[in-house]
């Protein structure tokens, strides 16, 4: 079976601040790995993926960054935070065809 | 451009009422339809799959069907626990010819006691 842990659950970080949100995937070795963010209003919006260690695809330009420094761990980052970066992320990775993506439980962030 | 509009966004049914959700698209190269249930705080759960026109599943109290330009989900004699909001999503290959998923914006569907 296909677990996917993201931590913390919530966080609140002033505007300015570092940001590092971890996911560790269980399962399938080599998963196709993503990171959404799904605002107040708005649809999930695919931020990063990877397709293995150190590769990493931006979808959107903007002030976070990813990394994948092992199979099954994928990190959201940002060096400063703004507002704007207020959401709820979502980690993800490829679960069996028939079932898109397997998602972890999010972390909400709030930019203050 | 590859675009799935979901509408209502928003429904309340009295429990027992039956009533569909849909989910229109336009992306090049379908690969896939996906229905998610997702309860607040807490990420999408997986619900169905189709992948041609004329497909339908079921599981308990909701149907997914699929055409050439949308898909519903039907919601029959629904229950309070069917509160959710329910995401459609599509399967097709983005700018680099990889399988993404392109999330609509939902229907957060209420159903009253």
């Amino acid at each position: 079976s296909q677990t996917i842990h993201q931590w913390p659950a919530t966080l609140v970080q002033p505007v300015g601040s570092p940001l590092s949100l971890e996911c560790t995937v269980e399962g399938t070795s080599n998963p196709n790995l993503y990171w959404y963010r799904q605002a107040a209003g708005r649809g999930l919006q695919l931020l990063f993926y990877s397709v293995g260690i150190g590769q990493i695809s931006s979808e959107v330009p903007q002030n976070l960054s990813a990394s994948r420094p092992q199979d099954r761990q994928f990190i959201l980052s940002s060096k400063k935070l703004l507002l704007s970066d207020s959401g709820f992320y979502l980690c993800a990775q490829t679960g069996p065809t028939n079932y898109g993506y397997t998602f972890g439980s999010g972390t909400r962030l709030t930019v203050v | 451009e590859d675009q799935v509009t979901q509408s209502p966004e928003a429904l309340r049914l009295q429990e027992g009422e039956s009533s569909s959700l849909n989910c229109s698209y336009t992306v090049s190269g379908l690969r896939g339809l996906f229905w998610y249930r997702q309860d607040p705080g807490k990420g999408p759960e997986f619900l169905f799959t189709l992948y041609s026109a004329g497909e339908e599943k079921e599981k308990e109290r909701l149907k997914a069907t699929l055409t050439k330009k949308e898909s519903f989900l039907h919601i029959t004699a629904p229950k309070p626990e069917d509160s959710a909001t329910y995401l459609c999503a599509v399967r097709a290959p983005n700018k680099r010819g990889a399988n993404n998923l392109f999330f609509g914006t939902g229907t957060r569907l209420t159903v009253i006691p």
